[in-house]
C-alpha cells in the first residue's frame, strides 16, 4: 500500500461544482502539503499544514481551502470550480528530521 | 516571483549521454537544495540533495555541482539510460518551516 494515499485519481467535473480532494498518509509525519502541478510552471504550494490545529496559506491559496481532520487526513476543497484549475494536485507528507517530501500519485481534475 | 529558475524546459539525449538540468536561485536563506524526479503517472520522489557548503555531489550516476557565489546549481546525469527518462524538478529550502520552492521542471526524454 502507498504511504501517501490520494483519491480521486482522476475527476471531471462541470464549473460552479464544489470539489473535494482528499489525502491519507500511514508515514506518521506532522506535516502535510498540497501543491499544484502545471505544465512550464513546475509545483506550486498551495496550502501546507504543520499539525492538525494548524493550517497555513501557500503562494496560490486563492480559490481552495483545506481541511486536516486528523494528523493522517489532509482535504483539499475547491468550492466553486473554474476551468483554470485543471491541473493536476498533488498531496505530500514532510520529514521532520530530514525535510524529504513524499508525494501521493497524485489526482488529475479537469474543470469544464 | 519565480524564486528558482530552472532551464531548459525539454531536454532529449541519446542514450550514454550526459544530459545537464540548470538552476538559479534568488533568495539566499536558502540552506539545502534537493532534486525531485517524477516518472510518468506517479508523484516526485527524492533523487539527490546537496548543502552550500559543498561543490559537489555525486550518488551513481546523479552528481550535483553547487556554486554558492553564483548562486546556480546543475544536475549532471552519467550515462544516460532510457530508464532515466522522466521529469525532473530543482528545489531551494529555506528557514525553519523547511519549505521548498521548487523549480519549473525538465522534462527529459533519453533515445535508446
Amino acid at each position: 500500500d502507498a504511504d501517501v494515499t490520494q483519491t480521486p485519481r482522476n475527476r471531471i467535473t462541470k464549473t460552479g461544482k464544489r470539489i473535494m480532494l482528499e489525502c491519507s498518509q500511514t508515514k506518521g509525519h506532522d506535516r502535510m502539503y498540497w501543491y499544484r502541478q502545471d505544465p512550464g510552471l513546475g509545483l506550486r504550494l498551495i496550502y501546507y499544514s504543520f499539525d492538525v490545529k494548524d493550517i497555513n496559506k501557500g503562494e496560490i491559496s486563492d480559490g481552495y481551502s483545506v481541511s486536516r481532520q486528523a494528523q493522517a487526513k489532509f482535504s483539499l476543497s475547491l468550492e466553486s470550480a473554474i476551468p483554470n484549475q485543471t491541473a493536476l494536485y498533488f498531496c505530500a507528507t514532510q520529514a521532520a528530521n530530514t525535510g524529504e517530501l513524499f508525494f501521493g500519485e497524485g489526482s488529475r481534475l479537469t474543470v469544464l | 516571483q519565480q524564486q528558482v529558475k530552472q532551464s531548459p524546459q525539454s531536454l532529449i539525449v541519446q542514450k550514454g549521454g550526459i544530459p545537464i538540468i540548470n538552476c538559479a536561485y534568488e533568495n539566499t536563506a536558502f540552506d539545502y537544495f534537493p532534486w525531485y524526479q517524477q516518472f510518468p503517472g506517479k508523484g516526485p520522489a527524492l533523487l539527490i540533495a546537496i548543502r552550500p557548503d559543498v561543490s559537489e555531489k555525486k550518488e551513481g550516476r546523479f552528481t550535483i555541482s553547487f556554486n554558492k557565489s553564483a548562486k546556480q546549481f546543475s544536475l549532471h546525469i552519467m550515462d544516460s539510460q532510457p530508464g532515466d527518462s522522466a521529469t525532473y524538478f530543482c528545489a531551494g529550502r529555506s528557514g525553519s518551516a523547511r519549505q521548498l520552492t521548487f523549480g519549473s521542471g525538465t522534462q527529459l526524454t533519453v533515445l535508446p
